[in-house]
């Protein structure tokens, strides 16, 4: 069953400090994966979307790994903001026809000053 | 100058009535998606439509009709509301179809409330 598992569930961290947010997936086969940022109220922004081959990218402050072979990926923030307090998405994508994207429940992150 | 627009913003309606949501992008994007976002804030995707084609169509009930007049518009119509169907719907749309690489540019969501 293609199922992508996010942790943690909720975070709280203080301003300026740094994070790391796992997603963990079992969607095959998999094209690509996503992450995304809502804000309360607001609809879902696009932060990096990563490949089979990309091990990582950067978005400012955000940086994206992929291991494709564990089937993890993961969202680093560095240098947290207020403006950082959201919920991050995990999404992924198979290569499956018409296979829907799968989407994780999020991460709902606070940042506090 | 919105990139992708719906319209109500919100929407509390009784059971049983027919509603209708609108979706609208200015990106020149071919594909357009919607989702619904439950009490949990959990995404599933709906429908996709690709240049007015459905190539995406989620395990729904009937009861939701998504429809293309043209490829920057993508309405769902909702026929006999159920107390279940409360949620954030949300319209995306990307440059080119499906699931591929592209970018989705979200709406700012629906707030439907069925009393």
């Amino acid at each position: 069953k293609n199922q992508v598992e996010q942790s943690p569930q909720s975070l709280i961290i203080l301003e300026g400090k740094n994070c790391t947010l796992q997603c963990n997936y079992t969607v095959s086969p998999f094209s690509n994966l996503r992450w995304y940022k809502q804000d309360t109220g607001r609809g879902p922004v696009s932060l990096t979307i990563m490949t089979f081959s990309e091990n990582t990218k950067s978005n400012g402050r955000y940086t994206a790994t992929l291991d494709a072979d564990t089937k993890q990926s993961s969202l680093h923030i560095t240098a947290s903001q207020l403006s950082d307090s959201a919920s991050y998405i995990c999404v992924v994508i198979s290569s499956s026809g018409n296979t829907p994207l799968v989407f994780g429940k999020g991460t709902r992150l606070s940042v506090i000053a | 100058d919105t990139a992708v627009s719906q319209t109500p913003k919100y929407l509390v309606t009784q059971m049983g009535n027919d509603k209708s949501i609108k979706c609208e992008q200015n990106l020149g994007h071919d594909t357009m998606y919607w989702y619904k976002q439950d009490s949990k804030k959990f995404l599933k995707i709906m429908f996709s439509y690709n240049n007015k084609e459905l190539i995406i169509n989620e395990t729904v009930p009937n009861r939701f009709s998504p429809k293309s007049p043209d490829k920057a518009h993508l309405n769902l119509h909702i026929n006999s509301l159920e107390l279940g169907d409360s949620a954030v719907y949300f319209c995306a749309s990307s440059l080119l179809a499906g699931a591929s690489q592209e970018t989705q540019y979200f709406g700012p969501g629906t707030r439907l409330l069925v009393l």
